[in-house]
């Protein structure tokens, strides 16, 4: 199975600014997707964006963006212009060619106001 | 947008007892379903896949006598957890995939919290 890592169990950030979450990823395949989601108190997992491999440009939804870099397996989650509703658990996720996820151990942000 | 209702959402149940999880396809056609299990803090652990009319494919080291999964139709899949124990104790979330005419979509149920007592 595919591994994937996130190095910071804990994030914080002052409400209206940028924060950057880690997720870096182990893969011998060459086509596969990546994802982020987002897991508040209610459990609910809810996409926050997604990138597939074969494209070089970075996705970006909203205030939520990525910096994929493949050659070295990272890809990293921007929030701009964080928001209070922005508190949750981000997990990282890879998705294989047999369309199963694997999850990183999730980054848990505080946003403080 | 795609709706995947997971019941029931907490379970409470004797040890050596067992408990069927649902979980459904509101307004889609899932062509496969999955099980995870989340522990306390702890990222989402693949358990299974299951496609419709077909075995599951379970991850390496899940039991598949102890927990059984039924995909009989293409909007229902079922996961019993048999003679559970506490050690079963746990947070067990479904996704249902859909075809979106480029991409397979990826819809999460809201879990179901299951306490062996």
């Amino acid at each position: 199975a595919q591994t994937v890592t996130q190095s910071q169990p804990e994030m914080s950030v002052q409400e209206a600014e940028t924060v950057t979450l880690s997720c870096t990823y182990d893969t011998s395949e060459s086509d596969y997707y990546l994802f982020w989601y987002k897991q508040p108190p209610s459990r609910q997992m809810i996409l926050v964006i997604r990138q597939e491999a074969y494209k070089q440009q970075n996705a970006t939804e909203n205030r939520f963006s990525v910096n994929f870099q493949k050659a070295a397996k990272s890809f990293s989650l921007k929030i701009s212009d964080s928001q209070l509703g922005d508190a949750a658990m981000y997990f990282c996720a890879y998705r294989n060619t047999g369309n199963q996820f694997y999850f990183g151990t999730g980054t848990s942000l505080t946003v403080i106001p | 947008g795609a709706v995947v209702s997971q019941h029931p959402s907490r379970v409470i149940c004797k040890s050596g007892t067992s408990v069927k999880i649902e979980c459904r396809s509101l307004d889609f056609q899932a062509t496969t379903m999955f099980w995870y299990r989340q522990f306390p803090k702890k990222s989402l652990m693949l358990m299974a896949t299951s496609n419709e009319g077909s075995k599951a494919t379970y991850e390496q080291g899940v039991e598949k006598d102890k927990f059984l999964i039924n995909h009989a139709s293409l909007t229902l899949s079922t996961l019993t957890v048999t003679s559970a124990h506490p050690e079963d104790s746990s947070f067990y979330i479904c996704s249902a995939s859909e075809w979106e005419g480029d991409f397979y979509g990826y819809t999460f149920g809201s879990g179901t919290r299951l306490t062996v007592v």
